[in-house]
């Protein structure tokens, strides 16, 4: 299973943008990246998937360079209810492997 | 649509005791998974069930068992209970061979 590597935290303020970059230099072939985000006393939630370059949707962006070693979730302005952990994940979508969590990166925006 | 449910919401025992933890997957999902998530920590793959048999298992003892019903619900038994035991407990659904899953809300097991 690849191994991802992200900050432990990061602080915004309300409005910004806000880039958390991922690492992964063993990412496999046939292996996807996935963002996760959770609340406080709530279980994750899925943000964001993609495969190379760059993937788009209502709530975030992600960018993944060609040699696919690491990736960089993009949260457009900010706001207080952003504020949570995020986990960057890697692995196949056959499922036959688990979805294997790190510690993640908790976002603190300030007003 | 209801999405993942699990009961009960929060929970305390006693060392040596036993627990069961339950759960309602997304309507649709086939597949249940259950995770451990220590305070500060992210959430760890204990276990899978797909047509109510054990799929795939992570590194959890064999105090920690499941079971999963015709309905596609699922149950988490925790026998022998330790103090590291204490944790949320949360559980996934999805179609199976999706790498999106859908969490409920979690269990927080104290155990005292």
């Amino acid at each position: 299973l690849a191994k991802t590597t992200q900050p432990i935290s990061m602080d915004s303020y309300e409005g910004q943008e806000v880039n958390i970059t991922c690492s992964h230099n063993n990412i496999a072939t046939n292996d996807y990246i996935t963002w996760y985000q959770q609340f406080p006393s709530q279980g994750p939630r899925f943000i964001i998937q993609g495969y190379k370059t760059k993937v788009t949707n209502e709530v975030a962006s992600l960018f993944i360079p060609a040699d696919r070693k690491s990736s960089t979730l993009s949260l457009p302005r900010v706001s207080l209810s952003d504020t949570a952990v995020y986990y960057c994940l890697v692995g196949d979508l056959s499922g036959n492997t688990p979805l294997v969590f790190g510690k993640g990166t908790r976002l603190s925006v300030i007003a | 649509d209801a999405g993942v449910t699990q009961s009960p919401t929060h929970l305390i025992k006693t060392r040596g005791q036993q627990v069961t933890l339950r759960c309602s997957p997304k309507s649709g999902h086939d597949t249940v998974s259950w995770y451990q998530q220590a305070l500060g920590q992210g959430p760890q793959f204990i276990f899978q069930y797909y047509e109510e048999e054990e799929r795939q298992r992570g590194n959890f003892p064999d105090r920690f068992s499941g079971h999963q019903f015709p309905n596609y619900s699922s149950e988490l038994n925790v026998n022998a209970l330790l103090l590291g035991d204490s944790a949320l407990y949360l559980c996934a659904s999805s179609l199976i061979d999706s790498y999106e899953q859908y969490f409920g809300p979690g269990t927080r097991l104290t155990v005292t």
